[in-house]
């Protein structure tokens, strides 16, 4: 299984800043995705981010908002942009296993709270 | 992909098994049951997965009735570590794994 380390765990933000998540993989994989689990809910998909191509977002989720980079096949950012208290989430980062087993794995995660 | 259907919560006492029901009634023949579960506080965590015949891990086992159209997660001797919310996802295998469908899970919480 592949090891996903998420960089920061925590952090507490100021409305109007913005954040970026790391997420870094111990393999190279060619699909990350990135989540949002508000508080009290389920994981939504925010987006799928490929190496060497734009990010792929889901309905709902706009790159001016969540910007990714995806540089290499083993890195990740997400971006959280001028924050709301409406932000605060648990944001999560998974791979997806080689083959076509289909199994993801996920980062802990970055519980994020903004003021 | 097919769609299921957890209930939001379920108790179970320490030792013993815990049977966590998924009903997806509208599976497709191709289409592919995965368990994960997500301890407080972490990433969701793979589990088991089968297409119709009952499969066992280190972890669980999972067992597909006959017509498909519902499952159950068994773990043998449920510990206060398994309490976590466990999710039963649909889905045919292969690109785009990323777009799986987090119900609402099953709550477990296994009592002392």
């Amino acid at each position: 299984s592949a090891v996903i380390s998420q960089k920061p765990s925590r952090d507490i933000c100021q409305r109007g800043t913005s954040l970026t998540i790391q997420c870094q993989v111990d393999s190279q994989v060619t699909m990350m995705f990135w989540y949002r689990q508000q508080p009290g809910q389920s994981l939504t998909l925010i987006a799928t981010a490929n190496q060497g191509s734009e990010a792929t977002y889901e309905s709902g989720f706009v790159i001016d908002k969540f910007p990714i980079s995806r540089p290499n096949l083993t890195f990740s950012t997400l971006t959280v942009s001028n924050m709301s208290p409406e932000d605060s989430s648990i944001y999560l980062c998974s791979i997806q296993q080689s083959g076509n087993l289909n199994i993801q794995y996920f980062g802990a995660g970055t519980r994020l709270s903004v003021l | 992909d097919a769609k299921t259907t957890q209930p939001p919560s379920m108790d179970c006492a320490e030792g013993r098994a815990a049977n966590l029901p998924c009903n997806h009634s509208t599976i497709s023949g191709n289409e592919y049951v995965y368990w994960y579960r997500q301890i407080h506080s972490q990433g969701p965590q793979y589990i088991i997965h089968g297409l119709k015949n009952n499969e066992t891990n280190e972890m669980a086992s999972l067992i597909i009735t006959e017509d498909r159209k519902s499952s159950t997660l068994i773990l043998p001797h449920a510990t206060l570590r398994d309490t976590a919310v466990y999710y039963c996802i649909v889905r045919v295998p292969g690109t785009n794994a990323g777009k799986s469908t987090f119900g609402d899970g099953t709550t477990l919480t296994v009592k002392p």
